[in-house]
């Protein structure tokens, strides 16, 4: 079956810890992406990778860092520098960047930290 | 910045065609008109796209209008499932992000 898997579905942290996010693929994309998503809101974009060893900031990048040292692969660590961590995670893929690719999702990790 | 505009809430009866308007007025010669779904607590599910001609798949149609600042995503028989909440997004070709506004939350009633 090809996907988007991310691990763990719930994740809960005290304040003050890193926590990594996983996210892996098997569609064999070459792009790859974070977005977050509070309460009633809408994605905002942290971090994208458009091909291995090269990852760019998005909208909110702050307190936040990624890894792209595998195709398949894009984690997301969630630093103790990052204000307001608890929030709905999602991680997406296209084929490439650009173009009129869509992105494919996966289901989400739900971040509680207190 | 979202650049779309749509009602925040729709209801339909299941079997019934769900017709979901979006207003991108302001949408230029080189954005695609992109709708997703969202099913609570999932992560967005890519429904169709297009740029200036009328699409269908199997799960729903688009249609743009003919100066394509407007356009309607067409579930022709609504089933309990389809309830979520639709994003309209538009998008450049070679962008890298999707910009979700607050979309529409479609109910499908039995």
């Amino acid at each position: 079956d090809g996907g988007i898997t991310q691990s763990p579905k719930y994740l809960f942290r005290k304040e003050g810890q890193n926590v990594t996010l996983s996210c892996e693929q098997n569609l064999n994309h070459d792009a790859m992406y974070w977005y977050r998503q509070d309460p009633g809101q809408g994605l905002r974009l942290i971090y994208y990778s458009q091909i291995v060893n090269d990852f760019q900031k998005g909208d909110i990048a702050e307190g936040y860092s990624v890894s792209r040292e595998k195709k398949e692969s894009f984690p997301l660590t969630v630093t103790s520098a990052q204000k307001n961590p608890t929030a709905f995670y999602l991680c997406a893929s296209s084929p490439r960047l650009a173009g009129s690719y869509e992105q494919y999702f996966g289901p989400g990790t739900r971040l509680t930290v207190t | 910045d979202a650049k779309t505009t749509q009602p925040p809430s729709m209801d339909c009866a299941e079997g019934r065609a769900a017709n979901l308007p979006c207003n991108h007025s302001t949408i230029s010669g080189n954005e695609y008109v992109y709708w997703y779904r969202q099913i609570h607590s999932q992560g967005p599910q890519y429904i169709i796209h297009g740029l200036k001609n009328n699409e269908t798949n199997e799960m729903a149609s688009l249609i743009i209008t003919e100066d394509r600042k407007s356009s309607t995503l067409i579930l022709p028989h609504a089933t309990l499932r389809d309830t979520a909440v639709y994003y309209c997004i538009v998008r450049v070709g070679g962008a890298q992000k999707l910009v979700f506004g607050q979309g529409t939350r479609l109910t499908i009633n039995p």
